[in-house]
């Protein structure tokens, strides 16, 4: 089955470490991004990328960092300068990063501080 | 920056009765998207509108995109438990999907 699958479905930090998210799709899509779901807030973008080898930040990029050195791949890594990570993340992606084009998710990792 | 704000943030509904959520744009949008997430789960592509002042039906789910390409809406005639869930617009813009705040609705049997 084609898809995008994160990993874990829960991962607890604590407090100055760094964690990492899985990101891998088989779609063959080119563009990928990450989300940030807080409750009531909606869906925040971190980061984004078109292409393997770049990447771009999104609104909240601060304190997160990626990698994109394969197409299917896209790790999202929570520093210690994330001071709140407390969150559902989401990846997704999309055939190219076209306007029109619509988003695949993950099933995402709920991220808690110990 | 850009800004999607959807209203209202919650709604609880006796099922059969019909639904409404409006997504506002700061800015005037390519398109419009409408995804839908089911509790725990995660955000699901339900449809998208293109043209100014568009119409789309999937069942009992009416979408509308406004005349000046700023807002949406979704509404869902007599609800049913299935329609459980956050109900999110969101509007491409450049190289970025900015998502509503969503809607959060709760259909009591």
């Amino acid at each position: 089955d084609g898809g995008i699958t994160q990993s874990p479905k829960y991962l607890f930090r604590k407090e100055g470490q760094n964690v990492t998210l899985s990101c891998e799709q088989n779609l063959n899509h080119d563009a990928m991004y990450w989300y940030r779901q807080d409750p009531g807030q909606g869906l925040r973008l971190i980061y984004y990328s078109q292409i393997v080898n770049d990447f771009q930040k999104g609104d909240i990029a601060e304190g997160y960092s990626v990698s994109r050195e394969k197409k299917e791949s896209f790790p999202l890594t929570v520093t210690s300068a994330q001071k709140n990570p407390t969150a559902f993340y989401l990846c997704a992606s999309s055939l190219t990063q076209g306007y029109d084009e619509k988003l695949f998710f993950g099933s995402g990792t709920q991220l808690s501080v110990l | 920056g850009q800004q999607v704000m959807q209203i209202p943030q919650y709604q609880h509904v006796q099922e059969g009765e019909d639904f409404t959520t409006y997504c506002n744009s700061s800015t005037t949008l390519s398109n419009i998207q409408w995804y839908k997430q089911r509790p725990g789960g995660h955000p699901v592509f339900l449809i998208q509108l293109v043209k100014s002042g568009e119409v789309k039906k999937q069942k009992r789910l009416t979408f509308q995109f406004g005349e000046a390409k700023k807002n949406s809406s979704l509404h869902i005639t007599a609800t049913q438990t299935t329609d459980v869930g956050t109900y999110f617009c969101a509007g491409p813009t450049g190289n970025q999907f900015y998502f509503g705040t969503g809607t959060s609705l709760t259909v009591i049997p």
